[in-house]
């Protein structure tokens, strides 16, 4: 089945400092969501993308849609404490209602 | 808008007992629900998809006479637990759509299941 490899599985940083993660896939996806997941609640959406080479962002948050569908990465700029979290990327394919997630990002923000 | 809620929030059972949970749309109808499972640190995985009105679409390897899945009205979905065992204890979250199938998905806050 389809797979998405999200790296880095976790990160390190100091406040203040921007951060990167990104996803990739075996086969082409239609739609790529970014959520953020605190401990004990469900992901919140972040970032929706919809079309190849879509750059979208959210205050200090961006994420492209890659040009071959079969990637997609986040950048958080500045970080400060309350991004502390597990980030997800999810593909959606063609047709298919449900979606794929990765294997998530854990930020850790030193102060 | 969208707001999907989920009770209960967590819920402790004993082995053998059933447990439900549910998931509903508060401002928006969905017609498709979906579960997902998600141990300690690890990802979510979709356990089955809730069809309003129709048997829901179980995931391979998820048992349906387990993990009973019911979505009687277009704003509610109930995951039902049963004879529940150690195992089953694991976070448990909704979700649905709030347009056509190209639309993101909103989740609930999730139920932490403990079996003991």
């Amino acid at each position: 089945g389809q797979q998405l490899n999200q790296s880095p599985q976790s990160m390190f940083i100091q406040e203040g400092e921007d951060v990167s993660m990104n996803c990739t896939s075996s086969s082409i996806f239609n739609t790529w969501l970014w959520y953020k997941q605190d401990p004990g609640e469900g992901p919140v959406l972040l970032i929706a993308l919809y079309k190849a080479g879509e750059l979208t962002s959210n205050g200090r948050l961006t994420a492209q849609f890659g040009i071959t569908r079969k990637d997609s990465f986040l950048n958080i700029s500045a970080s400060i404490p309350s991004d502390v979290g597990i980030y997800f990327c999810a593909g959606q394919g063609g047709g298919a209602q449900k979606l794929v997630f990765g294997q998530g990002t854990r930020l850790t923000i030193n102060p | 808008g969208a707001v999907v809620s989920q009770h209960p929030s967590w819920v402790i059972c004993k082995s053998g007992t059933s447990v439900k949970i549910e998931c509903r749309s508060l401002d928006f109808q969905a017609t498709t629900m979906f579960w997902y499972r998600q141990f300690p640190k690890k990802s979510l995985m979709l356990m089955a998809t809730s069809n309003e009105g129709s048997k829901a679409t179980y995931e391979q390897g998820v048992e349906k006479d387990k993990f009973l899945i019911n979505h009687a009205s277009l704003t509610l979905s109930t995951l039902t637990v049963t004879s529940a065992h150690p195992e089953d204890s694991s976070f448990y979250i909704c979700s649905a759509r709030d347009g056509g199938r190209g639309s993101p998905l909103h989740f609930g806050n999730g139920t932490r299941l403990t079996v003991t």
